[in-house]
């Protein structure tokens, strides 16, 4: 069974460019939630989606957005870049969400914005 | 909202026992997870507690009392792969809260 597949695996851009990740979740999950990861900070909510719906998000900006497919498939998309959006975004898909427990995380999309 | 603490990086010999300690508040409790993170590399679960107690699987237990808002992790038999990052985090209770809060991680560096 494939694991969480998040691409690009690596990218840079500069300050004032718009960024678009995808996220391909495991078969059959249908909960996908994204995290940003920062040395300083850690893993930081984002938001998740569920059967396309935005359920629940994390204290982040307008300029982070995101959606879901009707496959499960995630994307997310952070407009006008700022240097301190540089970090590792790891999505993590489970099957329904809610009480479940276990996340089952990709090997994350690092940013680095110049 | 919810708080959670660990140390930052903790180190030990292979083949010793280190302990991992988790502190947390929170508004409502529906759980707590443990995650190890190698550099570079997804987080893996590997614990889950809910209720008070040990969990023991294989080398690795984790603990936890809700009273006392306290969680560890236990490592026994260290080796060298042991070497990573261990993400406490804890599931709230109702409505949005049910997703997990990460703390900051303990990086645990195991010497020959």
């Amino acid at each position: 069974k494939a694991g969480v597949t998040q691409t690009p695996r690596y990218l840079i851009k500069t300050r004032g460019q718009q960024v678009t990740l995808s996220c391909s979740p495991i078969s059959g999950h249908r909960s996908v939630s994204w995290y940003q990861q920062t040395p300083g900070q850690g893993l930081q909510f984002l938001f998740e989606y569920f059967s396309e719906t935005q359920r629940n998000k994390g204290n982040f900006p307008g300029r982070f957005s995101g959606r879901q497919f009707s496959n499960s498939r995630s994307e997310m998309n952070v407009s006008t870049l700022e240097l301190g959006d540089s970090a590792l975004y790891l999505c993590a898909s489970s099957p329904r969400g809610g009480d479940t427990g276990e996340l089952f995380f990709g090997e994350g999309s690092r940013l680095t914005v110049l | 909202g919810q708080n959670i603490d660990q140390p930052t990086e903790m180190t030990a010999t292979e083949g010793a026992i280190v302990q991992i300690n988790c502190t947390y508040q929170t508004s409502g409790f529906n759980g707590l997870f443990w995650y190890q993170q190698h550099a570079g590399e997804a987080p893996t679960f590997l614990s889950y507690n809910v209720l008070d107690g040990l969990e023991e699987k294989g080398r690795f237990s984790s603990f936890l009392s809700r009273s006392k808002g306290y969680s560890y992790l236990l490592l026994k038999e260290l080796q060298m792969k042991d070497s990573a990052s261990y993400l406490c985090a804890v599931r709230g209770a109702g409505g949005g809260s049910y997703i997990p809060t990460f703390g900051r991680g303990t990086s645990l560096i195991v010497h020959p």
